[in-house]
């Protein structure tokens, strides 16, 4: 248990429609980071927040967008869903202590489908 | 840019045999983090270890080890005495600028130990 929560765990939606993800991180974890995992490959970087500022992005265009709450909890924003959006999104909780983030800690993730 | 290689999509031992996962990876920064992670079939990734680019000291633990390389840029990982339970499908990752949350990941190794 990473003490990472993400919800809901499955989800089915249909291409244009819009979709939010929601992930709590571990408790004190000032930074979540979220990734997409597409069947047979590994997860790729979306974004990630610190202090709920966006810190980086990955190779994802704008419809992609986050937020980070006071909470320790955030969210991921899909906008006008497109079939190759279906996949598993993974969050994941770090410190970042004097600009370093030894280690994040994933969620279960969400299996989101597009049809 | 950075890139992780794992060119052994898939890998079946018996149970008791020792089995060696490969990683390759490609970065300019002279400062990064390798880590390996396992992703049962639940989906949740469980991290097993962290390696500085400076600390080129192998690791054991327990039946798992580590064989960190920078003059092959290779961070293999072996497993000793394989068990069903390590079942499971394995990704090596790279972060730079000592920023765990912005991971790059390899596609993934799968394992599967027969009884």
């Amino acid at each position: 248990e990473t003490g990472v929560t993400q919800s809901p765990t499955h989800l089915i939606k249909t291409r244009g429609q819009q979709v939010t993800l929601r992930c709590s991180s571990q408790s004190g974890h000032n930074t979540v980071s979220w990734y997409q995992q597409a069947l047979g490959q590994g997860p790729q970087f979306i974004f990630q927040y610190y202090r709920e500022e966006e810190n980086g992005r990955g190779n994802f265009p704008p419809r992609f967008s986050g937020l980070q709450f006071p909470n320790y909890s955030s969210e991921l924003n899909v906008n006008a869903l497109e079939l190759d959006d279906s996949a598993l999104y993974l969050c994941a909780s770090s410190l970042a202590n004097r600009g370093n983030q030894e280690t994040q800690y994933f969620g279960p993730g969400t299996r989101l489908l597009v049809l | 840019a950075q890139k992780v290689t794992q060119a052994q999509t898939e890998i079946s031992v018996v149970e008791k045999e020792d089995v060696t996962l490969d990683c390759v990876y490609e970065t300019r920064d002279t400062t990064y983090y390798l880590f390996w992670y396992k992703q049962p079939p639940s989906g949740e990734l469980v991290f097993l270890i962290r390696r500085n680019s400076f600390d080129e000291q192998n690791e054991i633990s327990g039946r798992y080890s580590w064989n960190f390389q920078k003059s092959t840029s290779s961070f293999n990982f072996t497993i000793t005495a394989s068990q069903v339970v390590d079942s499971a499908v394995y990704f090596c990752a790279l972060s730079v600028n000592t920023n765990a949350g912005k991971s790059t990941f390899g596609d993934g190794t799968t394992l599967t130990v027969k009884p």
